[in-house]
């Protein structure tokens, strides 16, 4: 089956602790994304790729980073310097093209702090 | 004033009603419009994508765009209690590496049996 995976469903994280969130795409697409989402708030921008080993920072990048190894990874590392980590994480991609042009997301993975 | 205004909901209507569901956007750059259903705890899936003013259709749901007024709806017809989900939408400005989707906050709909 084709399509993007987030791996964990759920993840608590402590105080202080780096966590890793994983996203890979089987979908052949260019493009990769980062959203948070909280209640009330929508989706913030948080890094992209549109390439391998280049990435940019979105609407609210600090106290995340991220890496583009390999065109179908684009793991999420959520750093301690995140004030309020707790939310739900969406990873996207996009096959960049003049006809299709939109986002596709994964199931997510929503991160508690302990 | 926010790039896209979305009406925050929630909204509860009965089995078999019309829903509307609707957008304003402020920004003359955005060039697609999409809706996006996201049922509770998963991710959004795409449902619905234009380009131009007007309606399309599709099935149950139909997608209006009016680029004059800068506002956007997404129409159920013969809701059904399935269509309980948050709804999305979203406009797309630029293009390669200037790509950028920008989201409403979404609206939450009930469907009642």
């Amino acid at each position: 089956d084709g399509g993007i995976t987030q791996s964990p469903k759920y993840l608590f994280r402590k105080e202080g602790q780096n966590v890793t969130l994983s996203c890979e795409q089987n979908l052949n697409h260019d493009a990769m994304y980062w959203y948070r989402q909280d209640p009330g708030q929508g989706l913030r921008l948080i890094y992209y790729s549109q390439i391998v080993n280049d990435f940019q920072k979105g609407d609210i990048a600090e106290g995340y980073s991220v890496s583009r190894e390999k065109k179908e990874s684009f793991p999420l590392t959520v750093t301690s310097a995140q004030k309020n980590p707790t939310a739900f994480y969406l990873c996207a991609s996009r096959r960049d093209s003049l006809t299709t042009d939109t986002q596709y997301f994964g199931p997510g993975t929503r991160l508690t702090v302990l | 004033q926010k790039e896209v205004e979305q009406d925050p909901g929630p909204l509860s209507v009965p089995e078999g009603a019309i829903v509307s569901l609707n957008c304003t956007y402020s920004n003359s750059a955005f060039q697609y419009f999409m809706w996006y259903r996201q049922y509770s705890r998963k991710g959004p899936e795409l449902l619905m994508y234009t380009y131009s003013s007007g309606n399309k259709e599709d099935g149950r749901f139909t997608a209006q765009v009016d680029k004059s007024s800068k506002y956007i709806s997404l129409f159920i017809r013969d809701s059904q209690p399935s269509d309980s989900a948050t709804y999305l939408c979203a406009m797309k400005s630029g293009g390669g590496s200037n790509y950028k989707l920008t989201f409403g906050k979404g609206t939450l709909l009930t469907v009642n049996p």
